[in-house]
């Protein structure tokens, strides 16, 4: 079964400076990756996600993710947050063949501040 | 599409009741998972069908928990009896064979009083 933890329960940022969010997982098998957002009182939105190839993946609103195998990692990045990215961030894994079944982690809380 | 659409969005309920989440998938989708989210446990899943059919269950927390698909375009979650820790977001999502992605609804958030 695979697990997945992200390092960081609540980061706040400043509007205008880079964030990263850390998540690491763990599988026997090969698995897909993700990073979903949900905004206050809101569903979930995906953000991104890896299936194969490159090992850097584009998202939406400027989000960026880059998995490393080795290192069991798929950590997610923007290089510039706005107060409008304040919501809370999950990465999720699912196992390749395994009926998208999702495993996610706990949770970030980003809080951008003016 | 309109997307995964649940029903209701907002429940509020005592304890000892029966509730009755809905959902109805995207349209050609023929998987359907349930999802819930609390503050303790995150999210985690309960269930979830391929073609109308219950695959896996083992994440369902107790018999007074239980979910149907009668067909490919709705599903139900009850909780009979319901209780205070039964209060959480519950979610439910849709794909389809080929896709890599599922696709979430906006949630029911049950409070359990």
């Amino acid at each position: 079964a695979q697990s997945v933890t992200q390092l960081d329960s609540q980061v706040p940022v400043f509007e205008e400076a880079p964030v990263e969010l850390r998540c690491n997982y763990s599988s026997s098998v090969s698995v897909y990756l993700f990073w979903y957002v949900q905004y206050p009182n809101q569903g979930l939105q995906l953000l991104l996600k890896y299936l194969s190839g490159s090992t850097l993946v584009k998202g939406i609103n400027g989000f960026e993710a880059e998995f490393n195998k080795s290192q069991t990692s798929f950590h997610l990045r923007k290089p510039s947050v706005h107060i409008s990215d304040t919501a809370e961030y999950f990465c999720a894994v699912s196992e390749v063949d395994d009926d998208y079944k999702l495993s996610f982690g706990a949770g970030t809380t980003v809080t951008v501040r003016a | 599409d309109a997307g995964v659409i649940q029903s209701p969005r907002h429940e509020v309920t005592e304890m000892g009741q029966e509730v009755t989440l809905r959902c109805k998938p995207i349209s050609g989708h023929d998987y359907l998972f349930w999802y819930r989210q609390t503050m303790m446990r995150g999210l985690e899943l309960l269930i979830y069908f391929n073609n109308n059919v219950p695959i896996d269950d083992s994440g369902m927390p107790e018999d007074r928990f239980s979910a149907k698909m009668p067909n490919a375009s709705f599903s139900t979650l009850k909780i009979q009896p319901s209780e205070p820790r039964d209060s959480a977001v519950y979610f439910c999502a849709s794909s389809f064979l080929g896709a890599t992605e599922a696709f979430f609804g906006q949630g029911t958030r049950l409070t359990v009083v």
